[in-house]
């Protein structure tokens, strides 16, 4: 069963902030965060494991809720480099399992 | 560095048709997966293999069957194409659970006819 994330999709001007949403009705091992240009390959962002810290790097980072299965990704002062799809993916025994993904569109 | 490796890049079928889709990786990983992506879908999962000498199916294995190799390659084979396996194919791969990351290869678009 795919997590599910909100919103589908977002436009941002430069500079402004947004936040991603994931969540899953099963019990998770770790939460992936990826994120797709157009015609290209999913890109790894961070993961975020049972039991860890909340991550991040430069100006995105993420948290975890274990309790609630829920997972959130924070992109700040946003620049036009992150435009593109953003998928999380859950993890349960090994398995990795995608959701339907949130386009973000960063306008000058 | 090839990372992961996905041939063909592109390829046209006729429904019915029988094709592999071949995925190797240099990484010396120890999981690999499959996904399909479709509009609107995201990525499905269809078979991973969390190590060499297993397989298991994920959301989406009707009509695909998978073969680990050895531990470089991850193989999936369309027995008989539908016009619905029409898709993007991803094949990604990872050196174990606590590493996490996955690393994916560039895709290999499908049409079937």
């Amino acid at each position: 069963q795919q997590p599910v994330q909100s919103p589908q999709a977002v436009i941002l001007r430069e500079g402004e902030d947004a936040v991603i949403n994931c969540s899953s009705s099963k019990a998770l091992y770790s939460v992936h965060w990826y994120r797709q240009k157009h015609g290209e390959a999913p890109v790894f962002l961070m993961i975020l494991l049972k039991g860890g810290e909340q991550k991040g790097h430069d100006k995105i980072s993420a948290s975890f809720n274990e309790k609630k299965q829920q997972s959130s990704l924070y992109l700040t002062a946003s620049q036009l480099s992150y435009s593109g799809t953003y998928f999380c993916g859950t993890e349960t025994h090994q398995k990795v399992t995608f959701g339907t993904g949130t386009k973000l569109q960063v306008i000058p | 560095n090839a990372g992961v490796t996905q041939t063909p890049k592109f390829q046209v079928l006729k429904t019915g048709q029988s094709m592999t889709l071949q995925c190797a990786q240099d990484m010396n990983h120890n999981s690999m997966y499959w996904y399909r992506q479709d509009p609107g879908m995201g990525l499905r999962l269809i078979y991973y293999s969390a190590s060499e000498g297993t397989t298991d199916k994920g959301e989406v294995p009707n009509g695909y069957n998978v073969s680990r190799l050895n531990k470089r390659e991850f193989s999936l084979r369309l027995e008989s194409a539908a016009p619905s396996q029409t898709s993007v194919y991803f094949c990604a791969s990872r050196l174990d659970r606590e590493a996490g990351e996955l690393f994916f290869g560039e895709g290999s678009r499908l049409t079937v006819l």
